[in-house]
């Protein structure tokens, strides 16, 4: 089976500063997706990036990007330029591309972000 | 945007009671879940769906039951709600797996 962990509970960072959140995972597939998701307070989950594990190019989105390293099993979150609405927690996802139909996402336990003025 | 639906953001319920957690998509979404959320735990799946009337159990479904009659609403039903229960609900829906839709999450206490 499948597992994602999150080693970090919780993390600070000071406004404008660099952040990176890691995520491990493992799995004997290998055809897969990884996604990252946020859920500030008011507790929506928001997908922040997402990455296909046949694509050697690692996913960016503005300020967010990810350092995706297929054999080490390791997909870790890189907040630049961090700002106070980054505050969240932040999860990291699996989800098999070879059992389709299903679409069932395996999560982390998750990291709080603060976010320093 | 997609939207998905939770009925109640907060709900207090009392121990042996049936509590049904209502979730509404408006995209025409196959595949809906409901996961549970538990600090140190993360999200963990109770059930989901990826038709209509189709249901598949998730990692703890003990306690749970679900229902999709149309394909737009699947509820989340506690036959008999018990204070393990307590907890953060969340609903969501996807396209092919492309990425979740969520709702915005029922935080239930069950006393």
């Amino acid at each position: 089976a499948q597992t994602v962990t999150q080693s970090q509970p919780e993390m600070s960072v000071q406004e404008a500063e660099t952040v990176t959140l890691s995520c491990t995972y493992d799995t004997s597939e290998s055809d897969y997706y990884l996604f990252w998701y946020k859920q500030p307070p008011s507790r929506q989950m928001i997908l922040v990036i997402r990455q296909e594990a046949y694509k050697q190019q690692n996913a960016t989105e503005n300020r967010f990007s990810v350092n995706f390293q297929k054999a080490a099993k390791s997909f870790s979150l890189k907040i630049s330029d961090s700002q106070l609405g980054d505050a969240a927690m932040y999860f990291c996802a699996y989800r098999s591309a070879i059992t389709p139909g299903t679409y069932k996402y395996i999560f982390g336990t998750g990291t709080r972000l603060k976010v320093l003025a | 945007d997609v939207k998905v639906t939770q009925s109640s953001r907060y709900l207090v319920k009392r121990t042996g009671e049936k509590v049904f957690l209502e979730c509404v998509q408006d995209m025409d979404h196959e595949n809906m879940f409901w996961y549970r959320q538990d600090p140190g735990l993360g999200l963990r799946l109770i059930y989901f769906s990826y038709d209509v009337k189709m249901k598949e159990k998730g990692d703890i479904p003990e306690g749970y039951s679900v229902s999709r009659e149309k394909k737009e609403r699947f509820s989340l039903i506690l036959e008999s709600a018990s204070t393990n229960q307590t907890s953060m609900y969340l609903c969501a829906s996807s396209y092919q797996g492309y990425g979740y839709t969520f709702g915005s999450g029922t935080r239930l206490t069950v006393v």
